[in-house]
């Protein structure tokens, strides 16, 4: 069964610019969640989709969005790159949502770098 | 508010010799807990989790984990390091109930040696 697959796997824009970042989630799994690795603040949750839905959000500006399409796969856009943004973007798929025991499955990551 | 901490941010073991990476965690109910390792450019890679049962958790590539409730911590074990063990290991944790995301600890670098 294939993995998680991320698109592009490495990214250069420049300050200003919008990024959309893709995640195709391994076959059967309903739940894709995202999170931003740097080396400073470690790993931190951006938002999950479950169904087509948002069922969960972490503490980023709204210049982070992301949907969900019916086959699962999901996209998370961030507009007017900072420097900051700079990070490692990992994908997550679970067959159910995230909760209680249910582990997630990574991708490898799009590695994002904004000059 | 739940929360992970590994107080390591290096190991470095012999190969051959014992491997313990720590970690504490703090979460209001029953906490559900999980180890990853990350490779030098590659995603996390899921190890084990401890959800209730066996303090003792079994994973992948021989490692194993063991869950004490009073000491409120889910610390990494392997009994004879490999070279390649060398990597970023994250412990995370997951509070009780219907939601919730993984909370990661900053990640602990492994460094085995010849």
């Amino acid at each position: 069964k294939a993995g998680v697959t991320q698109t592009p796997r490495y990214l250069i824009k420049t300050r200003g610019q919008q990024v959309t970042l893709s995640c195709s989630p391994i076959s059967g799994h309903r739940s894709v969640s995202w999170y931003q690795q740097t080396p400073g603040q470690g790993l931190q949750f951006l938002f999950e989709y479950f169904s087509e839905t948002q069922r969960n959000k972490g503490n980023f500006p709204g210049r982070f969005s992301g949907r969900q399409f019916s086959n699962s796969r999901s996209e998370m856009n961030v507009s007017t790159l900072e420097l900051g943004d700079s990070a490692l973007y990992l994908c997550a798929s679970s067959l159910a949502p995230s909760g209680g025991g249910n582990e997630q499955f990574f991708g490898p990551g799009t590695r994002l770098t904004v000059l | 508010a739940q929360s992970v901490a590994q107080p390591e941010d290096q190991v470095n073991v012999a190969e051959g010799n014992p491997l313990t990476v720590k970690c504490t965690y703090s979460v209001s109910g029953n906490p559900y807990l999980f180890w990853y390792v990350q490779y030098p450019n590659r995603g996390l890679q899921f190890l084990l989790k401890y959800i209730t049962g066996d303090n003792l958790v079994k994973g992948s590539y021989g490692f194993e984990a063991e869950f004490n409730k009073s000491q409120t911590s889910f610390h990494l074990k392997k009994p004879s390091a490999l070279v390649s063990d060398s990597a970023l290991y994250f412990c995370a944790v997951r509070g009780g109930g219907s939601q919730g995301n993984l909370i990661f600890g900053k990640g602990t670098k492994l460094s085995v040696k010849p």
